[in-house]
């Protein structure tokens, strides 16, 4: 079946330097790929988004790159700070909504 | 005001207990909802309507029945609750794609 896997489960980096997660997904059909940020104990929050006729989208110190041929999306923090800390999920929605299939996560650590 | 606000914020009950959670969006979507997030914090969607009418029904147990009487409300409700129902709902609202909005949670118990 249809899956996204999300690399890399845990991740630590020092304040100031970038962090990168990766998604594969694995049908052709998906055509929006939104991240969310989840801080502990809190909701997700939508974060940054692409949709499959573009190839890279940046937002201040937030980027997402999407390659189709490979079926890979990743999410580009820049300038990393304190308040990244928090759990990343990557999406894949299938056309017209009608499959919404989350990675596993990421658990981002921002090291002082 | 709460864009997305669900009742109640925690729910601690017996197994075999029914029990309901509701949502409401005040932003005018027309597609709300709930997602299941487990122990190990994997979120995975239960169900999705538009403008009142189901899009999204995953392989969920028919115990969960969700209920949409207007398109700003999507409740859920679940019969002869089990120890694994036992995890974080959350429901979501979007203007077309996927969620954009989510609500604070609600933490399910079952004991």
């Amino acid at each position: 079946g249809e899956n996204v896997e999300q690399h890399p489960s845990t991740l630590s980096v020092q304040e100031g330097d970038s962090a990168v997660i990766k998604c594969t997904y694995s049908d052709s059909a998906s055509n929006y790929f939104p991240w969310y940020k989840q801080e502990l104990g809190k909701r997700p929050q939508l974060i940054i988004d692409i949709r499959s006729n573009v190839g890279e989208k940046k937002d201040q110190r937030i980027a997402v790159t999407l390659n189709k041929t490979a079926k890979h999306f990743s999410l580009h923090i820049t300038e990393t700070q304190p308040e990244d800390s928090a759990v990343y999920f990557c999406a894949a929605i299938y056309s017209s909504a009608s499959k919404i299939i989350f990675g596993s996560g990421t658990r981002l650590s921002i090291r002082p | 005001d709460t864009a997305v606000s669900q009742t109640p914020k925690y729910l601690v009950t017996q197994m075999g207990n029914d029990k309901s959670i509701k949502c409401e969006q005040n932003l005018g979507h027309d597609t709300m909802y709930w997602y299941k997030q487990d122990s190990k914090k994997f979120l995975k969607i239960m169900f999705s309507y538009n403008n009142k009418e189901l899009i999204i029904n995953e392989t969920v147990p028919n115990r969960f029945s969700p209920k949409s009487p207007d398109k700003a409300h999507l409740n859920l409700h679940i019969n002869s609750l089990e120890l694994g129902d036992s995890a974080v709902y959350f429901c979501a609202s979007s203007q077309g794609r996927g969620p954009g909005n989510f609500g604070a949670g609600t933490r399910l118990s079952v004991l």
